[in-house]
């Protein structure tokens, strides 16, 4: 079974500068995917961002991007210039290839950004 | 475009009630899942379909059933509430596999047993 990590529950960060929250998961899949989601305070799941394990080039979606590293097992967002509307839970999530769909979650990171 | 619709927001059930939690989607999906989210927890599957008629057990499927006779509809049944399963809900729809899959999920149910 594969776990995922987010060893960071909450966070803080002023309004337009840089934040990293991490990621960390356990699998002996080669091929996944994974999956960066928002969870702003309507509770309603966005997907930020996403990454196919068998790319080296790290995805990047405007002020979003991540640090994938497959021997590490690492996959950690990057939010550049943030912004009061970044406040949200943010969650990692790991998908195997043959999986049907199915998504593994880590348990969060809490983030608010101050003005 | 409502995108995936979930019925009721909020419910107080007591211990031993049923319910049918509901969920709809207007996307044509052929996925569709129900996740649980705990306090302070990520999300963890229930059950999903990948089309009508084919419905398969997610992580946590215990306590509840589900069935998917149309594309469109994927309810949620809960048979005898118990408080354990005190939680808010969300149903997710999706098109394709693998890195297309993306999820797109609905406002969310909150569920409490007393």
């Amino acid at each position: 079974a594969q776990t995922v990590t987010q060893s960071q529950p909450e966070m803080s960060v002023q309004e337009a500068e840089t934040v990293t929250l991490s990621c960390t998961y356990d699998t002996s899949e080669n091929n996944y995917y994974l999956f960066w989601y928002k969870q702003p305070p309507s509770r309603q799941m966005i997907l930020v961002i996403r990454q196919e394990a068998y790319k080296q080039q790290n995805a990047t979606e405007n002020r979003f991007s991540v640090n994938f590293q497959k021997a590490a097992k690492s996959f950690s967002l990057k939010i550049s210039d943030s912004q009061l509307g970044d406040t949200a839970m943010y969650f990692c999530a790991f998908m195997k290839h043959d999986a049907g769909n199915m998504l593994t979650f880590g348990g969060g990171t809490r983030l608010m950004v101050k003005p | 475009n409502a995108g995936v619709t979930q019925t009721p927001k909020f419910r107080i059930l007591k211990i031993g009630q049923s319910m049918t939690l509901q969920c709809a989607q207007d996307m044509n999906h052929n996925y569709m899942y129900w996740y649980r989210q705990d306090p302070g927890m990520g999300l963890k599957l229930i059950y999903y379909s990948v089309g009508a008629g084919i419905t398969d057990k997610g992580e946590v499927p215990n306590g509840y059933n589900v069935s998917r006779s149309t594309t469109e509809d994927f309810p949620l049944r809960l048979e005898l509430a118990a408080p354990s399963q005190t939680s808010v809900y969300f149903c997710a729809s999706s098109y394709a596999q693998g890195a297309k899959n993306i999820q797109y999920f609905g406002a969310g149910t909150r569920l409490s047993v007393l």
